[in-house]
């Protein structure tokens, strides 16, 4: 299985800054990434897909970059609703896997 | 607009079974895949398996074969997950989402969730 390892766990960030979320695969996922949202008690939403691509709604301060092994999630002018968890997930290959999750708050 | 919306919390025994359901609506639901995913609640996300609408071809996680058994009633929009012979490492919430045709790995909706509690 390919295993995505998320950094950082937990990140707090104050309104209007600018945070970044890294995700590593174990092998190459040829972009086959893509970037959830989810809040507390709430189901995940989809951000990104093919590491880059906006998904339709998204804020455009969401954005996502990287190629290969590396992937990451940029929020520009970070706002109150952007507090929540964040789950990358690779759809290279079988099966499916999620990295770990970074949990973003409010400083 | 596309609405997954799951049956209710359950509370199980173990060793029995449990059929969740999504019903869909807003979409076509022939022409789309379902995968469902499990969550411990504080933890990250599992694919459990998927299930294309259109001829009930599946797919499964292999750590999933045998415990989750994917259907759907295409004449009422609905899929299903059959778990079985759960035990308390089965309680979780579990959601469905769906998978557009040429690019069913991405979830682009999902369902709110059910929670499964497996307890004597």
């Amino acid at each position: 299985d390919i295993q995505m390892t998320q950094s950082p766990a937990s990140l707090s960030a104050s309104l209007g800054e600018t945070v970044t979320i890294e995700c590593r695969a174990s092998e190459d996922i040829y972009n086959g990434l893509a970037w959830y949202q989810q809040k507390p008690g709430k189901s995940p939403q989809l951000l990104i897909y093919n590491a880059n691509s906006l998904h339709t709604g998204v804020p455009s301060r969401f954005s996502g970059s990287g190629s290969g092994t590396q992937y990451s999630l940029k929020i520009n002018s970070l706002q109150s609703e952007d507090v929540a968890s964040y789950f990358c997930q690779q759809y290279y290959d079988y099966p499916w896997t999620f990295g770990g999750g970074t949990k973003l708050e409010l400083k | 607009q596309v609405k997954l919306q799951q049956s209710g919390a359950e509370l199980v025994k173990p060793g029995a079974s449990v059929k969740l359901s999504c019903k869909t609506s807003g979409y076509t639901f022939s022409t789309s895949y379902m995968s469902w995913f499990k969550q411990i609640p504080g933890q990250s996300i599992e694919w459990i398996g998927m299930i294309y609408a259109g001829d009930g071809g599946t797919g499964y996680n292999q750590k999933f074969k045998g415990k989750a058994t994917l259907t759907v009633d295409t004449s009422s929009s609905t899929a299903y997950m059959d778990l079985s012979s759960l035990t308390t490492e089965d309680s979780a919430v579990y959601f469905c989402a769906r998978g557009e045709l040429l690019l069913y790995g991405v979830m682009d909706a999902w369902g709110q969730g059910a929670s499964v509690t497996v307890s004597s």
